[in-house]
């Protein structure tokens, strides 16, 4: 069936570099496209999310770029900060009210 | 003002007994969605409600679950004879109504559910 998946499980990150962490999509349909921040012992919480008539979109620190032709959705942090450190989440909506996860990707900011 | 609450926060219970999961979603929405995640894994979609009502049950894994609310709040999820692959955290979240609000949702800390 269509899914959503990350490339990359794991992510390291200086303090202070910036971060990209990549997802690949496959349901044409989905009109929005959601990245979700999870900490340990919490419920993901809403970081920024794109429609699909655009390419990118900027929020504080951070910007979700959209290339449909490959089918790939990107999350950037500027600057990164240890309070960044947390399992991100691509999600896409496939209709209203289902929201369909990638499998996560675990980001560790080092000093 | 609060976020969503569930309860219990963490359940342990025998293989093949029944249990209930409650959610408390934020004052005032409309919608409520739950999911669950396995250990290291993604969310899973399970069912969402539109008030009273759940338009789309199709990610409950079998007749196992089940899922209701009242009053337009308090949601409750059911999973009967519980089974080993039944562990996970159950997570619940809520959201106004609106387009947008159909994806930024807001979630509780979740239930972790260990079957023995």
């Amino acid at each position: 069936g269509e899914s959503v998946g990350l490339h990359l499980p794991t992510l390291s990150v200086q303090e202070g570099d910036n971060s990209i962490i990549n997802c690949a999509y496959s349901n044409s349909a989905s009109d929005y496209f959601i990245w979700y921040k999870q900490e340990s012992g919490k419920g993901p919480q809403f970081i920024i999310d794109i429609r699909s008539n655009m390419d990118k979109r900027q929020g504080q620190r951070v910007t979700v770029l959209l290339n449909k032709t490959v089918k790939h959705l990107s999350l950037q942090i500027a600057a990164t900060q240890p309070g960044d450190s947390a399992v991100y989440f691509c999600a896409e909506r496939v209709s209203w009210g289902k929201l369909q996860f990638g499998a996560g990707t675990q980001v560790v900011v080092t000093p | 003002g609060a976020g969503v609450s569930q309860s219990p926060s963490n359940k342990v219970t025998e293989k093949g007994k029944d249990v209930e999961l409650r959610c408390d979603p934020i004052s005032g929405h409309t919608a409520l969605y739950w999911y669950r995640q396995s250990l290291g894994q993604g969310l899973e979609f399970l069912i969402y409600f539109q008030g009273n009502s759940a338009p789309d049950k199709s990610g409950l894994p079998s007749d196992r679950f089940s899922a209701e609310r009242t009053g337009g709040s308090v949601s409750t999820l059911t999973i009967q004879r519980t089974q080993q692959e039944d562990s996970a955290v159950y997570l619940c979240a809520s959201s106004l109504e609106g387009d947008r609000a159909a994806y930024e949702q807001y979630f509780g800390p979740g239930t972790r559910l260990t079957v023995t």
